[in-house]
């Protein structure tokens, strides 16, 4: 079955450094990652879609990347700060037709000031 | 835009009784709805997708007669947790997607505390 993997639960940086976070999936390749941010007690809002032949893609200080031969998206915050602080969810197709997905435990970045 | 809503966003109910969230989409139709349950630490668990006016597919382990799903319309998903039970306690968020969307839009979501 489709596994996706976030390794790390926590991750602790501080302000203005670049924080990354990994994702592994296992199986055949997702057609898209996605990424989402979650804050406490709140819904996972939308960041970022990479799709399976692209191989990077940017939105302001945020930056994922696709590698199909690790089976890993890489996400990217630069000059990180404080409000950046909240947890990370990765999120893979179901690989059927509706559209679902299979979301990893989530990584919880703190930057420190 | 896309912007889905809950609602309540917090419900403390007595053990046997039914509990029914909404979840609206406001700005945009959505032909697919799902709806997820989140313990503590824990990542998001699909329970169910449902399209509208057709019946909810739910997940193995998800039992149907107990999670009542409604997508009556292209903007509202009710998830109705009947005979509730202490371990129905959880964070339920929903999430919805256009026809011509990639992503699912989440709702803030709905602390349930069965006591």
């Amino acid at each position: 079955s489709q596994k996706i993997e976030q390794n790390s639960e926590a991750l602790n940086i501080q302000e203005g450094k670049t924080a990354t976070l990994t994702c592994n999936y296992t199986n055949y390749s997702p057609a898209y990652l996605q990424w989402y941010r979650q804050d406490p007690g709140r819904g996972p809002v939308f960041l970022l879609l990479i799709r399976e032949n692209e191989k990077e893609k940017r939105k302001e200080r945020l930056k994922v990347t696709f590698d199909t031969t690790l089976k890993q998206s890489l996400f990217h915050i630069t000059a990180s700060q404080p409000a950046d602080s909240a947890t990370y969810l990765c999120a893979r197709d179901y690989g059927g037709s509706q559209g679902n997905l299979i979301f990893g435990k989530g990584t919880k970045l703190s930057v420190k000031p | 835009g896309a912007v889905v809503s809950q609602h309540p966003s917090r419900v403390i109910c007595k053990s046997g009784t039914s509990v029914k969230i909404e979840c609206r989409s406001l700005d945009f139709q959505a032909t697919t709805m799902f709806w997820y349950r989140q313990f503590p630490k824990q990542s998001l668990m699909l329970m169910a997708t449902s399209n509208e006016g057709s019946k909810a597919t739910y997940e193995q382990g998800v039992e149907k007669d107990k999670f009542l799903i409604n997508h009556a319309s292209l903007t509202l998903s009710t998830l109705t947790v009947t005979s509730a039970h202490p371990e129905d306690s959880s964070f339920y968020i929903c999430s919805a997607r256009g026809t011509n969307q990639e992503t699912q839009y989440f709702g803030p979501g709905t602390r349930l505390l069965v006591l």
